[in-house]
């Protein structure tokens, strides 16, 4: 069955520091998604991308975080420079054009140290 | 913001039970979905619901639509030890034009006696 992968499943990076989180959507997939889940709180929504845009973004989505789609296959965020708050669960999610159903990737913890 | 209250918190019940919890919100959505997030993974979709009234099963789980399209309950029949996780409805606001943007509810974490 097709899935969403993320990587890494764990990255652990010093306060400041530039991190890049990656996603291959599934493959027939046209809308992409950026959810982060603090420890212990609700999944909230970052940022949706298609057409090779953003289509909306949230309040957390400040100039700090980027979004891209640098080839056919993965979907990337971007966190410039770090805070200790960004540790969060970071899950990348994608529907098909016909859908309203979004599957999920296992996440990516970020530890901000 | 737009928000979905979601209850119970947390449950703790004796295996074999049922369980029911529901969400609730002041907006009307289009589409409302359950998910079950294991410890360290990802939600898993469990059961979507399109239509007002609309009355799901999949397997032991029974989800509906509210009527008014604010709410939605989920019910397990009959709960086993695997039925351990914390699950989440989430919905997507009517209006919302194309970006399919799902508001969650805080999840409620069911776990099971033996």
């Amino acid at each position: 069955e097709p899935e969403v992968t993320q990587t890494p499943s764990h990255q652990v990076t010093q306060m400041g520091q530039e991190v890049i989180l990656r996603c291959v959507p599934i493959s027939n997939h046209l809308y992409f998604y950026w959810y982060r889940q603090i420890l212990g709180q609700k999944v909230e929504f970052l940022v949706s991308f298609y057409n090779n845009e953003i289509s909306e973004k949230s309040e957390i989505f400040d100039d700090q975080f980027s979004v891209e789609r640098p080839d056919g296959s993965n979907f990337t965020l971007k966190i410039r420079s770090t805070k200790l708050e960004d540790s969060a669960m970071y899950f990348c999610a994608s529907r098909d054009r016909g859908g309203n159903i979004q599957y999920f990737g296992a996440g990516t913890r970020l530890s901000v140290l | 913001g737009q928000q979905l209250n979601q209850s119970p918190q947390s449950m703790f019940i004796q295996e074999g039970e049922d369980v029911s919890m529901n969400c609730t919100s002041s907006s009307i959505f289009n589409t409302w979905l359950w998910y079950k997030q294991d410890p360290g993974e990802g939600p898993v979709l469990l059961i979507a619901l399109y239509k007002a009234g609309e009355l799901t099963s999949n397997g032991r789980l029974t989800a509906q639509f509210g009527i008014t399209r604010k709410d939605s309950f989920l019910n397990i029949s009959a709960s086993i030890p695997s039925d351990v996780g914390i699950y989440f409805c989430a919905g997507q606001l009517q209006g919302s034009g194309n970006t399919g943007k799902l508001i969650f509810g805080q999840g409620t974490t069911l776990q099971v006696k033996p």
